[in-house]
């Protein structure tokens, strides 16, 4: 069965500094991955997603992933971070012949400044 | 901004009262879908359905029924409402093809007492 693990559950952060979050996921095959974020009171919503060619994907607001076969990741990173990128960030997957997504269980992230 | 609404947004009830969260989105989009979410978990798909008249159960298995006779209309209802029904449930809604962007509604917070 398909997993994802989000190995950061809370991480906190100043502004300007930089950030990677990390997603592994469980499938042998060929998979679309996407991050969503929610922020405090709003819906969950997309923030970048991979389906095939370059393996380093650029999103809104700074963000970008990566995506590494071999390792079986996609980990989220932007840079310098601001106090509004205070949000829960949600790693997600699901194989190319399905529509349901997996999600990781979250890494809440506090941006304080 | 994605246009899919939910209501209520907050409710609290006693046990055993039916209740019915809504959904609705003005996208045209085929598949909906209903997540649950716990406070600090992940997200599990408990419903879908890949247009009118068709429903399925998704992964967590779930007392609740849901119904799809318009496009774009996916309500949820639970017959005979339980502490342990006590979540948040997230509605959502894509395009017909495999690995589309899922969109979200802002979530319904239900609390049974």
């Amino acid at each position: 069965a398909q997993s994802v693990s989000q190995h950061n559950h809370h991480v906190i952060l100043s502004e300007a500094a930089s950030l990677e979050l990390g997603c592994n996921y469980s499938y042998g095959g060929t998979v679309n991955l996407f991050w969503y974020v929610q922020y405090p009171g709003q819906h969950l919503q997309l923030l970048l997603k991979y389906f095939s060619g370059d393996p380093l994907v650029k999103g809104i607001k700074g963000f970008e992933a990566e995506f590494i076969k071999s390792k079986f990741s996609f980990n989220l990173r932007k840079p310098s971070v601001q106090w509004s990128d205070t949000a829960e960030y949600f790693c997600a997957v699901n194989a190319h012949n399905t529509d349901k997504l997996i999600f990781g269980t979250g890494t809440r992230l506090q941006v304080f400044p | 901004e994605a246009d899919i609404y939910q209501t209520p947004r907050y409710l609290v009830i006693g046990t055993g009262k039916k209740i019915t969260l809504e959904c609705s989105q003005t996208m045209g989009h085929d598949k909906m879908y209903w997540y649950q979410q716990d406070p600090g978990m992940e997200l599990h798909l408990i419903h879908y359905s890949y247009g009118v008249n068709s429903t399925e159960k998704g992964d967590l298995s779930s007392e609740s029924t849901v119904s799809r006779i318009r496009t774009e209309h996916f309500p949820l209802t639970l017959e005979s409402a339980r502490p342990s029904h006590t979540s948040q449930y997230l509605c959502a809604s894509s395009e017909g093809h495999a690995g589309n962007t899922i969109y979200f509604g802002e979530g319904s917070w239900l609390t049974v007492v």
